[in-house]
């Protein structure tokens, strides 16, 4: 079955670069998204990718496809204490309507 | 535009209760998704709805837990005789039409079961 994998926790220092990784097992999957949730607050969309796309910037972020390995990453540039999140990739195969989300991987920034 | 509304934000019931968690779709959204976030996990779907519809509700528990949206209103996701395990973030999503370029969620109702 569908299945997306995160890593619990990464922590880095303020001004430094974060790359949060996902892994995906749906070879069909159509978007692939990146939410933030902050403490207490409901997801936001912060990026997503279609699957015939390898790279997607916008700002500070870097998303990064490699569909044969079945890998999403998300780069946050510059990191700041304000990014302190947790970060959840999903995918979507077109056609459907489920999400599939990761566990989700909590970001602490240290300043 | 106002977002997603989802009401209300805290709800703490008794065992045995009933839970009534409302969700008010973006402007224009005729189709809403609920998903629940079960402490430390990532956001399960749980049900598909349209106006007056219930197009996929296969991630909904087969008991005590019904959701409808009706024509008029709000979604209302309904869980009678609430125990401990239903205690849980509940999210909802809504989207102009079926096609899904991104869902738009609201802030959620974090439940929790005494």
């Amino acid at each position: 079955g569908e299945d997306v994998e995160q890593s619990l926790f990464l922590s880095v220092r303020e001004g430094d670069s974060s790359v949060i990784n996902c892994t995906y097992t749906d070879s069909s999957s159509t978007y692939l998204y990146w939410y933030k949730q902050e403490p207490g607050a409901g997801l936001q969309l912060l990026t997503y990718i279609f699957s015939n796309m390898d790279m997607k910037q916008d700002q500070r972020l870097t998303v990064l496809l490699n569909k044969k390995d079945k890998h999403l990453s998300l780069r946050i540039a510059d990191t700041q204490t304000g990014d302190s999140a947790i970060y959840f990739c999903a995918e979507v195969t077109s056609g459907t309507y489920k999400y599939i989300f990761g566990t989700g991987t909590r970001l602490k920034v240290l300043a | 535009n106002a977002g997603v509304m989802q009401n209300p934000r805290h709800l703490v019931r008794r065992r045995g209760q009933e839970a009534r968690l409302r969700c008010s779709p973006m402007k224009g959204h005729s189709h809403v998704y609920w998903y629940r976030q079960l402490p430390e996990e990532g956001l399960k779907f749980m049900v598909y709805l349209q106006k007056e519809n219930i197009i996929d509700e296969s991630g909904m528990p087969k008991e005590r837990f019904s959701a409808e949206f009706p024509k008029e209103g709000p979604s209302i996701l309904r869980i009678q005789q609430v125990v401990r395990g239903d205690s849980a973030a509940y999210f909802c999503a809504s989207s102009p039409t079926g096609d899904l370029e991104k869902l738009f969620f609201g802030s959620g109702t974090q439940l929790s079961v005494l």
